[in-house]
């Protein structure tokens, strides 16, 4: 049982690229989040996926998309990555909307 | 936005000593939950306290739900290194038709050896 599953752990893009970052978990749960870490500013959630099917922005959507791929899956899409997007992202996974959460290991960002 | 206020910020503790944090707000939770972020990792959930007043133990921590549900402390006895990292509150309340969680900011927790 992994719980919440994130990949890449760590990445370093050049301004202007694009990459997905991937998330799954296997407690059947209803609910995932993307949010993202910086110092000072605490967890800011970017988008989230009450039930299959269906997202929704968070706070902060602005330069991301994401895709709820199955009950499973979510992930995150950044297409035109800025430097203002360095940072830790995390995924997170509850049974419903505003419950106990689940999160994953997360992923280091860097964009230079 | 629901609003959840953490203190302190930091904390720095010789081992051994007892400590107490806070998280507060202006609005009613339907529960709260506190989780410990250790460093390089995600958050991992502590508790979940529900009713106001309840008081639960996990092991040499103390989590307290206020009467009004409306805030909550979190009291370390005797404070060990492994205890480092951050401490974050969330609380769940009910709007637009579904519950939903907001974070605060967190109380990052350094304990000496």
């Amino acid at each position: 049982n992994a719980g919440v599953t994130q990949t890449p752990k760590f990445q370093v893009l050049k301004t202007g690229q694009s990459m997905t970052l991937q998330c799954a978990q296997d407690m059947n749960h209803n609910s995932m989040y993307w949010y993202r870490q910086d110092p000072g500013m605490g967890l800011r959630l970017i988008y989230y996926s009450a039930s299959e099917g269906t997202t929704d922005k968070g706070e902060v959507p602005n330069g991301y998309n994401v895709s709820r791929l199955n009950k499973r899956e979510f992930s995150l899409r950044l297409e035109s990555a800025a430097p203002s997007q360095t940072s830790v992202y995390f995924c997170a996974s509850s049974a419903r909307r505003g419950w106990e959460q689940y999160f994953g290991p997360g992923t280091r960002l860097t964009v230079t | 936005t629901q609003l959840l206020e953490q203190s302190p910020q930091f904390l720095s503790i010789q081992e051994g000593e007892n400590l107490t944090v806070y998280c507060n707000s202006s609005s009613v939770f339907s529960s709260l939950q506190w989780y410990r972020q250790e460093p390089g990792e995600g958050p991992v959930l502590l508790v979940t306290v529900v009713t106001g007043g309840e008081v639960k133990k996990l092991k040499r921590l103390t989590f307290q739900f206020g009467d009004a549900r409306k805030d909550s402390s979190l009291h370390i006895t005797a404070a060990q290194p492994g205890d480092t990292g951050l401490y974050l509150c969330a609380g769940s309340y009910s709007g637009a038709g579904s519950y939903q969680l907001t974070f605060g900011k967190g109380t990052k927790l350094s304990v000496i050896p």
